[in-house]
């Protein structure tokens, strides 16, 4: 059974770095069959697809347009984990992260497993 | 990018009532789609995948179909435990894009 354990801060000032992370049990981050990503949700955007990063005999990442500028996923492989880390966030950036899996192949995509989610504000 | 529309954004129904959620795409995605439910305060979980293979562990009143760009979710029985709710996502190709969200109530 697969596990994801997100942890970070609940509060970040803005124009500073939001930064979470997700441990994997039951899986690999180096899995060669799976994704990792980051989604937001908050009542303006509802659920808002962040980015992914995933291994297939090299690391890749995809990011959202919208926040391609600012954001960087990055595996872990000693920890068996991957984190989020957002720049320069404002307001607007308060939202509930997850942390999720995106189905093994053939059926690339869709998301099968999810964190417990992070309420992060984003005030001073 | 592809937008996903569901239709309606509310709906309520009573117990035993067969309820349907539809969801557009604004170009075709064959059957890259999935539905997931969301009890209030809780994390999204999947039911339906490839628009209409239901995931391992949903109950049988959950059904899927659709291709192309109409969808629909459909629930046979609607039960109390129902309440929720429920999104698309399409992933025919990034970026995965989710519906509005569709919240059912019991009358």
């Amino acid at each position: 059974q697969v596990q994801l354990q997100q942890s970070g801060p609940g509060l970040v000032k803005p124009s500073q770095t939001l930064s979470l992370t997700c441990a994997i049990s039951g899986d690999s981050v180096s899995s060669n069959s799976v994704a990792w990503n980051w989604i937001r949700q908050s009542p303006s955007r509802g659920l808002e697809w962040l980015g992914r990063t995933f291994y297939r005999s090299k690391w890749y990442n995809d990011y959202a347009v919208s926040v391609k500028s600012r954001i960087i996923i990055n595996p872990d492989t000693s920890k068996n984990q991957f984190s989020l880390q957002l720049n320069s966030v404002t307001p607007e950036d308060t939202a509930v992260y997850y942390c999720t899996r995106e189905a093994p192949a053939p059926n690339w995509g869709y998301f099968d497993y999810w964190g417990q989610g992070t309420l992060v504000t984003v005030s001073s | 990018d592809i937008q996903m529309t569901q239709s309606p954004s509310s709906l309520s129904a009573s117990v035993g009532d067969r309820v349907t959620i539809t969801c557009r795409a604004s170009q075709g995605i064959n059957n890259y789609l999935a539905w997931y439910q969301q009890k209030p305060g809780k994390v999204p979980k999947l039911l339906i995948y490839a628009a209409s293979t239901l995931q391992s562990g949903v109950p049988s009143r959950f059904g899927g179909s659709g291709s192309g760009t109409d969808f629909t979710l459909t629930i046979s029985s609607l039960q109390p435990e129902d309440v929720a709710t429920y999104y698309c996502q399409k992933y025919n190709s990034a970026p995965w894009t989710f519906g509005q969200g569709t919240k059912v109530e019991i009358k």
